[in-house]
């Protein structure tokens, strides 16, 4: 059975630092492309950054670039988001989630339960 | 970026129903389209991914159709476990976009 868990939200103060794990079981973690989307009451869902199998390529949207790191330690299962100069636009349930799929063709098949970061001072 | 309108945003149907809901891409893609569902409190679930296959364990009242820029959702008869929120999501260039959502209640 595939689980994603993550964790490592919480509260954050902005221009404040945090980091999000993401604990993958049940498939061959390594073979799959990963990625964060978060949501928020008022944008809905949007996709932030995907990362390849190996780790050798990684992919931003616009609003985090230069600020979140994402990367995955293949040896742990495990998958980061690594979040600097936190802003109050940043509040939101962070999922990470599985990629699958072949060029264009590219979707979630499953999702982790979701961490929730707030950025408040 | 590639903008998803999906419509309505909210409906109202009763158990029983047939309903569908649309998707509206800003460029063509192809079939580069995805539908998810989603329960207050939960994460998302995929349901169909190139637009018309549907996800392993999904129930086949579940139906994907369309390609280029239009497509659409049909649940044959809506089940009590269906009042949920429907996105959809294109994966046919970077940044990878969803909808807003429609919001599928009960009557």
């Amino acid at each position: 059975e595939v689980q994603l868990v993550e964790s490592g939200g919480g509260l954050g103060q902005p221009g404040g630092s945090l980091r999000l794990s993401c604990a993958a079981s049940g498939f061959t973690f390594s073979s799959y492309a990963m990625s964060w989307v978060r949501q928020t009451p008022g944008k809905g869902l949007e996709w932030v950054s995907s990362i390849t199998g190996s780790g050798g390529s990684t992919y931003y949207a616009d609003p985090v670039m230069g600020r979140f790191t994402i990367s995955r330690d293949n040896s742990k299962n495990t998958l980061y988001l690594q979040i600097n100069t936190l802003r109050a636009e940043d509040t939101a349930v962070y999922y990470c989630a599985k990629g699958t799929g072949g060029g264009s063709s590219y979707y979630f098949d499953y999702w982790g339960q979701g961490s929730l970061v707030t950025v408040s001072s | 970026d590639i903008q998803m309108t999906q419509s309505p945003s909210s409906l109202s149907a009763s158990v029983g129903d047939r309903v569908t809901l649309t998707c509206r891409a800003s460029q063509i893609i192809t079939s580069y389209l995805n539908w998810y569902q989603q329960k207050p409190g939960k994460a998302p679930k995929l349901l169909i991914y190139a637009a018309s296959t549907l996800q392993s364990g999904v129930p086949s009242r579940f139906s994907g159709s369309g390609s280029g820029t239009d497509f659409t959702l049909t649940i044959s008869s809506l089940q009590p476990e269906d009042f949920a929120t429907y996105y959809c999501q294109q994966s046919y260039s970077t940044p990878i976009t969803f909808g807003q959502g429609t919001r599928l209640e009960i009557k």
